[in-house]
């Protein structure tokens, strides 16, 4: 079982949509929690850290479930622009200065 | 904007050839990490470094070797370049002490014929 694992999609919305990925962690441990954005080709790009109390900035909103041990993100009136591949990553079991990083979800934006 | 770079931005090169890719980053960082991707494939940890004169291995199996020196400064050697060594190396840094969220480089990208 991979530490964290995600949806691959690719998720395929219209402009305006909410859409909504989901990733879940296996390390009960894990401390810090991150969503970050890659577009094809480039680097990875810190979204937002999520807190245990949720955060939100504009659009973006990041929630934690600890019971769970999953990880959310939401977008709301989806752009053209956020078409890219999102990473869910948590802190690694035997460390909390490594992070692992999940294999991504597709975001395809359409007209 | 993170500032950390990463030199050369492309590189082909023949097998059996010696490398260094050079990362650097101003921020002042302790931590910094060597991530090895391949296109639409995920980030792989090959290399990382908790500070100066400090250098572990990752996940993920490397021939290449590291160094830190200076704490701006963390190259990556191949000593024997070879085609399986193509992909995409990724530099990061890191300062935080608990929300320790990287910052990365724009990358290498590595052909070896």
């Amino acid at each position: 079982r991979k530490e964290v694992e995600q949806d691959p999609g690719p998720f395929n919305v219209p402009e305006g949509a909410t859409v909504a990925f989901n990733c879940t962690y296996s390390n009960s441990a894990s401390q810090s929690f991150f969503w970050y954005r890659q577009d094809c080709r480039k680097e990875p790009k810190l979204l937002m850290s999520v807190y245990s109390s949720g955060n939100e900035d504009g659009r973006f909103t990041a929630q934690l479930n600890r019971a769970s041990q999953y990880i959310s993100l939401l977008i709301r009136d989806s752009k053209l622009s956020d078409s890219a591949t999102y990473l869910c990553v948590a802190n690694g079991e035997d460390s909390s200065y490594k992070l692992i990083f999940g294999s991504g979800t597709r975001l395809l934006v359409r007209p | 904007e993170a500032d950390i770079y990463q030199t050369p931005r492309y590189l082909v090169i023949g097998t059996g050839k010696k490398i260094t890719l050079e990362c650097s980053q101003t921020m002042g960082h302790d931590k910094m990490y060597w991530y090895q991707q391949d296109p639409g494939m995920e980030l792989h940890l090959i290399h990382y470094s908790y500070g100066v004169n400090s250098t572990e291995k990752g996940d993920l199996s490397s021939e290449s070797t590291v160094s830190r020196i200076r704490t701006e400064h963390f190259p990556l050697t191949l000593e024997s370049a070879r085609p399986s060594h193509t992909s995409q190396y990724l530099c990061a840094s890191s300062g935080g002490d608990y929300y320790n969220e990287q910052f990365f480089g724009p990358g290498t990208r590595l052909t070896v014929l």
